[in-house]
């Protein structure tokens, strides 16, 4: 059973950076065509792709974000970590980290973590 | 600028069939495969359909995709009062190189 489970501060102050854990069970980091993504939803708003790490290293970034992420993956744990630098109270949402099943048409993102709200405020 | 655009809002009864739409352009639904999502408050966003008609084990056969050039739908039939819920549509973009989700829609089950 795949199971994804995001971890980190629940508060942070604007200009921090925000490191978030999204430890996986059930697959492996390194199984290829797999990924782990981290997508946010601010309260009342839509889902919002960030990032995307997939089984080879290969990373992919959100344009509009790019310059604010970093994703990086640890096998051995079994852990994917999203930061983000230079946080704004519009940041303020719920992340999600999200199993990704890559594919020559995309891909889709199939399970879920039940994802960890985060506030940006001084 | 690349978008997927969805009705804000939909609704049925139960029993009945709806349709909810998921219109983009030929970088994301024209050549990439669509997926749906369903997102109830405060609970993890779920796959209904991958790959534009694909449903995961587990979902029923109740909800339907399809995909026609630039745009795409989600059809649930014998609509039930658990069916009330976000329901967001997906693409891979390849301006984006990354995947895409539309607005979303809200379903109310009257």
């Amino acid at each position: 059973q795949i199971t994804l489970k995001e971890s980190g501060p629940t508060l942070v102050k604007p200009t921090q950076t925000l490191t978030l854990t999204c430890t996986v069970s059930g697959f492996s980091l390194s199984t290829s065509e797999v990924g782990v993504g981290w997508i946010r939803q601010p309260p009342g708003q839509a889902l919002e792709w960030l990032a995307l790490i997939y089984w080879n290293d290969d990373k992919r970034y959100s344009p509009s974000l790019k310059t604010r992420l970093t994703v990086t993956k640890d096998t051995s744990k079994n852990q994917v970590v999203l930061t983000m630098t230079n946080m704004d109270p519009v940041d303020t949402a719920t992340y999600y980290c999200a199993h990704y099943i890559a594919t020559t048409t995309g891909g889709s993102f199939h399970i879920w973590g039940q994802g960890t709200m985060v506030t940006v405020s001084s | 600028q690349s978008v997927l655009t969805q009705p804000p809002s939909a609704s049925g009864t139960p029993g009945q069939r709806v349709t909810i739409s998921c219109s983009g352009s030929s970088s994301n639904i024209g050549s990439n495969a669509v997926n749906w999502f369903q997102h109830l408050p405060g609970t993890a966003p779920k796959l209904l359909i991958y790959n534009n008609n694909q449903r995961p084990s587990g979902v029923p056969d109740r909800f339907s995709g399809s995909k026609s050039g630039t745009s795409a739908s989600l059809a649930i039939s014998g609509l039930q009062s658990e069916d009330e819920a976000d329901y967001y549509c997906a693409a891979w973009d390849d301006y984006l190189s990354g995947p895409l989700f539309g607005g979303g829609t809200k379903l109310t089950v009257l």
